[in-house]
C-alpha cells in the first residue's frame, strides 16, 4: 500500500547512544519532513527537504542531522541522545506545498516513541 | 508567541451534536491543514484549503484568509469521531505550523 513507512515503532536509547529514524515513501513526493510530538507544545518541525539533495532545517534542529539522497528516503539522525530529545517522532510527506490540488494533503507515517533514559 | 492558535483546548458533546473547533494564525499562508490524530497516535490529514469550503462526509472545513481564521465542523458526531483535532499551516516559505489541538471526546 502507497504510504509513509516509519521505523522503528518504539525505541529505547541511553544517553549518548546514536540512531537514526527511517523514513521511506512510494508516492513520489516531493516534500518530506520530520516533527517531534510533546505533551502541551503540538508538532514542532525538525528538519524538512523539498526534494532529493536539499535539505534545511526547521524549528528544533539541533541535535539532529538528516539526509535525502534519494526522492523515496529521508532518514534522521540523532548523534548523540539526550533525555530532552524523548518524544513522539513523525515522518511526514507531500506534493511541492504550493500545490493546493491533492485531496489529501500531507501523508504522515505512524510515529516512532523515542525514549532516552 | 504561537503562530497557530486553537480553541477550545478539551471539548466534551453529546453524541449527535454539531461541533465546531477554531483555529487563527498569524503568518501568511499558502494552505490550511486540519489532521485528525487518533487516540493510537496515527494522524490523517482531513483537508487541505487555501480558500473557501471543503466538505467530506460530515466533516466541513472553512477558511476566511482575511481574517485569518478556520472552522473545523462536524455535523452530527458519533463516539468515533473522538480523537485529537489539529490546524497546521503552511507558509510561503515552505514552513509548517501547528496548533496544540483540540482533544474532542464524544459522549454516546
Amino acid at each position: 500500500n502507497a504510504g509513509v513507512t516509519q521505523t522503528p515503532k518504539f525505541q529505547v536509547l541511553k544517553t549518548g547512544q546514536s540512531m537514526t529514524l527511517q523514513c521511506a515513501q512510494d508516492m513520489n513526493h516531493e516534500y518530506m519532513s520530520w516533527y517531534r510530538q510533546d505533551p502541551g507544545m503540538g508538532l514542532r518541525l525538525i528538519h524538512y527537504s523539498v526534494g532529493a539533495g536539499i535539505t534545511d532545517q526547521g524549528e528544533v534542529p539541533n541535535g539532529y542531522n538528516v539526509s535525502r539522497s534519494t526522492t523515496e528516503d529521508f532518514p534522521l539522525r540523532l548523534l548523540s541522545a539526550a533525555p530532552s530529545q524523548t518524544s513522539v517522532y513523525f515522518c511526514a510527506s507531500s506534493p511541492f506545498p504550493r500545490e493546493w490540488g491533492p485531496i489529501y494533503g500531507y501523508t504522515f507515517g505512524s510515529g516512532t516513541r523515542l525514549t532516552v533514559v | 508567541k504561537n503562530e497557530v492558535e486553537q480553541s477550545p483546548q478539551n471539548l466534551t458533546a453529546q453524541e449527535g451534536e454539531f461541533i465546531t473547533i477554531n483555529c487563527s494564525y498569524s503568518v501568511g499562508i499558502s494552505a490550511l491543514h486540519w489532521l485528525q490524530q487518533h487516540p493510537g497516535g496515527g494522524i490523517v490529514s482531513l483537508f487541505m484549503l487555501s480558500s473557501g469550503k471543503k466538505k467530506h462526509g460530515r466533516l466541513i472545513a472553512t477558511i476566511n484568509i482575511q481574517e485569518k481564521h478556520s472552522s473545523l465542523h462536524i455535523t452530527a458526531s458519533h463516539p468515533r469521531d473522538s480523537a485529537v483535532y489539529i490546524c497546521a499551516v503552511g507558509d510561503t516559505g515552505n514552513q509548517f505550523y501547528f496548533g496544540t489541538g483540540t482533544s474532542l471526546t464524544v459522549i454516546p
